[in-house]
């Protein structure tokens, strides 16, 4: 098993639909997760950083941590053109305290 | 207010020579990590420096070296080069502690190795 999986996808979604993107990872004592998202041709760009069991909000974007399940994942609201990229889950392993990005998901909005 | 800089934009180099990769961290962080982003895929750690000091290594072979100078900013080393070593080279700066990962990246380095 994968340290931190995602869907690889292309995920495509309407403009103005709700985008809903899953992360898994497999070390249970992980306490820290980030989501980034990358353009294409672009470096990662932080959106949210998410510690706690429960949802996180920040504008159009909401993290949700359930740790006992081993999930986290990202929606976004009223999805933009703008918001097509390439969206990378990163865990912080409790095994060694290091970083681990998954290998992100491909957005596309569909206008 | 300065981001993160990297230079230079692109690189190439032959297989056995050797590469260092520069970065200037974003004004007022002091923690600076290195990534190796593969095409397709999610960057890999390198390793971490604070305060001169590496602090954390990724599963990266002791071809990879850096450096953290006073005013915080960074170099990577890459000796001996391999055709693998063909990637783009990411720097991210953050504040050292519990948010050390809450990182801003920087433009990158491509490195393509013949």
């Amino acid at each position: 098993q994968k340290e931190v999986e995602q869907n690889s996808g292309p995920l495509s979604v309407p403009e103005g639909a709700i985008a809903s993107l899953n992360c898994t990872y497999s070390d249970r004592g992980s306490q820290s997760f980030f989501w980034y998202r990358q353009y294409s041709g672009k470096s990662p760009e932080l959106i949210m950083s998410i510690y706690s069991n429960g949802d996180k909000e920040d504008g159009r974007f909401t993290a949700q941590l359930n740790k006992a399940s081993q999930y986290v994942s990202l929606l976004i609201r009223d999805s933009q053109p703008s918001d097509s990229a390439t969206y990378l889950c990163a865990v912080i392993t409790n095994r060694d305290d290091k970083i681990i990005f998954g290998k992100g998901t491909r957005l596309h909005i569909l206008p | 207010d300065a981001g993160v800089t990297q230079s230079p934009t692109h690189l190439i180099k032959t297989r056995g020579q050797q590469v260092t990769l520069r970065c200037s961290p974003k004004s007022g962080h002091d923690t600076v990590s290195w990534y190796q982003q593969a095409l397709g895929q999610g960057p890999q750690f390198i390793f971490q420096y604070y305060e001169e000091e590496e602090r954390q290594r990724g599963n990266f072979p002791d071809r990879f070296s850096g450096h953290q100078f006073p005013n915080y900013s960074s170099e990577l080393n890459v000796n001996a080069l391999l055709l693998g070593d063909s990637a783009l080279y990411l720097c991210a700066s953050s504040l050292w502690g519990a948010s050390s990962y809450e990182q801003y990246f920087g433009p990158g380095t491509r490195l393509t190795v013949t």
